[in-house]
């Protein structure tokens, strides 16, 4: 079946940076665009990322562009997700999620999240 | 930017028929999915451009987009539905996903 399993989150002080990944594995990996939608402590969904399957395509949300950078690497099936001079704000439950290609702009399925909490 | 608004919340009765709705300026020009989150676990998609549903979710769930609203109908609720649902879309003018605020459906 398709799984999706996100890691690296963890506490960090503001400033500082942090790397999550996500392995993928149950569909053929090559073939689909990654999100990452993250989700404050009791807020809404929040759209981070996009990259497409050949990673010639990246797109952020404007709170987080040239603070986080997102990559793939199809050997392995994983993406990852650099984050750096993070702040407060981005303390949050970090979903990888698939976007299941055609031009319907969705998310097919979602990993289960990891929590990066940002503080002093 | 291309903003998405839900209702905080709706309640409804066993047995009776929750309406969602996520309001957008023309947002019939757009493709508008739904996602349920229950307490404590990942968001699943439960509609599709616009009223289509992924295999295993109930027929009881449908949607619709229209002018300047989607709707999320669940007819027949049950207590398993009891959940946040948000409403999405890709805008293509900015290349950003969207999503609304949530709507707490409460099940009473």
């Amino acid at each position: 079946q398709i799984r999706l399993v996100e890691s690296g989150g963890g506490v960090v002080q503001p400033g500082g940076s942090l790397r999550l990944s996500c392995a993928a594995s149950g569909f053929t990996f090559t073939t689909h665009g990654m999100h990452w939608v993250r989700q404050a402590p009791g807020k809404g969904l929040d759209w981070v990322t996009l990259i497409s399957f050949e990673e010639s395509d990246k797109f952020y949300a404007d709170s987080v562009k040239g603070r986080f950078t997102v990559s793939r690497d199809n050997s392995k099936s994983t993406v990852s997700l650099y984050m750096e001079n993070l702040r407060v704000e981005d303390t949050a439950v970090y979903f990888c999620a698939r976007d299941p290609g055609g031009d319907s702009g969705s998310i097919d399925y979602w990993g289960q999240g990891t929590l990066v909490i940002v503080s002093s | 930017s291309y903003v998405l608004t839900q209702p905080p919340s709706v309640s409804v009765a066993p047995g009776k028929t929750a309406t969602i709705t996520c309001g957008a300026n023309n947002i019939v020009s757009k493709s508008v999915h739904w996602y349920q989150q229950k307490t404590g676990q990942a968001p699943a998609l439960v509609m599709y451009y616009n009223n289509d549903r992924p295999s295993g979710i109930p027929e009881r769930f449908s949607g619709s987009n229209s002018g300047n609203t989607a709707t999320l109908t669940i007819s027949r609720v049950e207590a398993g539905d009891e959940a946040d649902y948000y409403c999405q879309v890709w805008d293509s003018d900015s290349d950003h996903q969207v999503f609304g605020g949530g709507t707490r459906l409460t099940v009473l």
